[in-house]
């Protein structure tokens, strides 16, 4: 059971937008901006999409936004594109001794 | 640009070490951040392991602390990791990746982010 809570899977069509959702606690996602999103295809390595809740590394496209609202973090794709089909972690700081903790994961898939 | 690459045996005997390298270029590992290891069970999520910093202080996931050590070669300009012990559940695509420690005022250091990643390498746990 991951420390972070995220849906399964989502869905959407290209040029739709879609937003997944991270629930954590206060001694992560509430109580620090540290956020992170990671982008995942298959057979291949996380790339960092969104740090710090909401600021893109560069080369990293601005239909990726993250915001955050309590102890809920949320990355939104806008104009989705086949290649936007993916596996999404979220991942915050921790306070606690774990250092650092991970979502479950999301699976994206663009009908 | 800094990339990352993982190197190490594929297969390990249950019970035996795994040990992995991960060598850095573009970028000097005594020019600072941490250096993390995490790994994936197929088909499953991410688990950070632990992380070093050039001086050689590391952090630990708690529940794999007892088999865990990480060591730096600045010389090299890589890392390493020895799991100890290993069980079919360690079995797990490892990868090694660059990590911005965040240091908060009255809690415990963390991560910030992992901005840069290796390609990563499956280890398999079978006899």
């Amino acid at each position: 059971q991951s420390a972070l809570t995220q849906p399964a899977s989502v869905s959407g069509s290209p040029g739709q937008s879609i937003t997944i959702s991270c629930t954590g606690t206060s001694s992560d996602v509430g109580g620090y901006n540290y956020v992170s999103w990671y982008q995942q295809h298959p057979g291949k390595a996380p790339k960092l999409m969104i740090y710090d809740v909401s600021n893109r590394p560069s080369g990293v496209s601005n239909r990726f936004s993250g915001s955050k609202s309590g102890n809920t973090a949320s990355l939104t794709i806008s104009g989705l594109q086949a290649e936007d089909e993916a596996d999404y972690y979220c991942s915050s700081y921790t306070s606690s001794s774990t250092y650092v903790v991970f979502g479950g994961g999301t699976k994206l898939t663009v009908l | 640009q800094v990339q990352l690459q993982e190197s190490g045996p594929g297969l390990v005997k249950p019970s035996e070490t795994l040990s992995l390298t991960c060598a850095v270029s573009g970028y000097s590992i005594s020019s600072g951040y941490y250096w993390g290891w995490i790994r994936q069970p197929p088909g499953k999520g991410l688990e950070w392991i632990g992380s070093i910093y050039h001086s050689g202080s590391t952090y630990y996931n708690p529940s794999l602390k007892s088999r865990v050590t990480i060591s730096v070669d600045t010389s090299k300009n890589q890392f390493s990791l020895k799991l100890s012990s290993v069980t079919a559940a360690d079995t797990a695509v490892y990868y090694c990746a660059r990590d911005l420690l965040i240091v908060v005022v009255a809690a415990t250091p963390g991560s910030g982010y992992f901005d840069y990643w290796g390609q990563g390498t499956l280890v398999t746990v079978s006899s």
